[in-house]
């Protein structure tokens, strides 16, 4: 079984800090994502990663980065924390086959 | 227009019975749909995959491909209450691997 593992489960930061969210495949996939998930809005692509170093922006990359050093890590970075990116963010591998999903961080900015 | 679209529900169906869950997407050279299920508090589960038009029958699920109509479903037979979950819709984007969901569609399964 593919296995995806977020670095956390649940995070609080204060407005303007810098976060790291760290994701972490086993199955050698090359495509890897972050999405946040908020009530209403459904799930929506931040970043996406297509081989190591390489990254594309997706719909809201706004006030994101990204980092793939290694195929199997991706990371999500939130440049300066504000309230606005209180949410739940997923990171999923994809082997071409669909995407899986890890347990997802909800991250709470106060 | 939403990439892709489903109906927020929730959609309310009888123990034993076929609950039957629709998306439509926009992007015409879409190759690749998916279908997740996500129970409150978890994160989005694989359940179907399909890409050519047609149905693909897995247990009791069935998806259907319609790309002419640009439309996709995902039946459910002899539902169960433990089947009541939101479930989401993914399609792929043409010339890329980026992945886009539909908001999903709560379902209830009523014994």
């Amino acid at each position: 079984d593919v296995k995806v593992t977020q670095s956390s489960r649940y995070l609080v930061k204060r407005t303007g800090e810098k976060v790291f969210l760290e994701c972490v495949q086993d199955m050698d996939h090359e495509n890897m994502f972050w999405y946040r998930q908020d009530p209403g809005l459904g799930l929506r692509l931040i970043y996406f990663s297509y081989d190591v170093k390489m990254k594309e922006k997706g719909d809201i990359p706004e006030g994101y980065s990204v980092s793939r050093e290694k195929k199997e890590r991706f990371s999500l970075i939130l440049e300066s924390a504000s309230t606005n990116q209180t949410s739940m963010y997923l990171c999923a591998s994809d082997g071409r086959v669909g995407a899986f999903f890890g347990q997802g961080t909800r991250l709470t900015v106060v | 227009q939403k990439e892709v679209e489903q109906n927020s529900g929730p959609l309310s169906v009888p123990e034993g019975a076929i609950a039957s869950l629709n998306c439509t997407y926009s992007d015409r050279g879409s190759q690749s749909f998916f279908w997740y299920r996500q129970y409150s508090g978890k994160s989005p589960e694989l359940i179907m995959s399909i890409y050519s038009n047609g149905d693909k029958e897995d247990g009791r699920f069935t998806a259907q491909l319609n790309k002419a109509s640009q439309y996709v479903s995902l039946l459910i037979r002899d539902s169960q209450p433990s089947d009541s979950a939101t479930y989401l819709c993914a399609v792929n984007r043409s010339g890329g691997n980026k992945l886009v969901f539909g908001a999903g569609t709560i379902l209830r399964v009523k014994s």
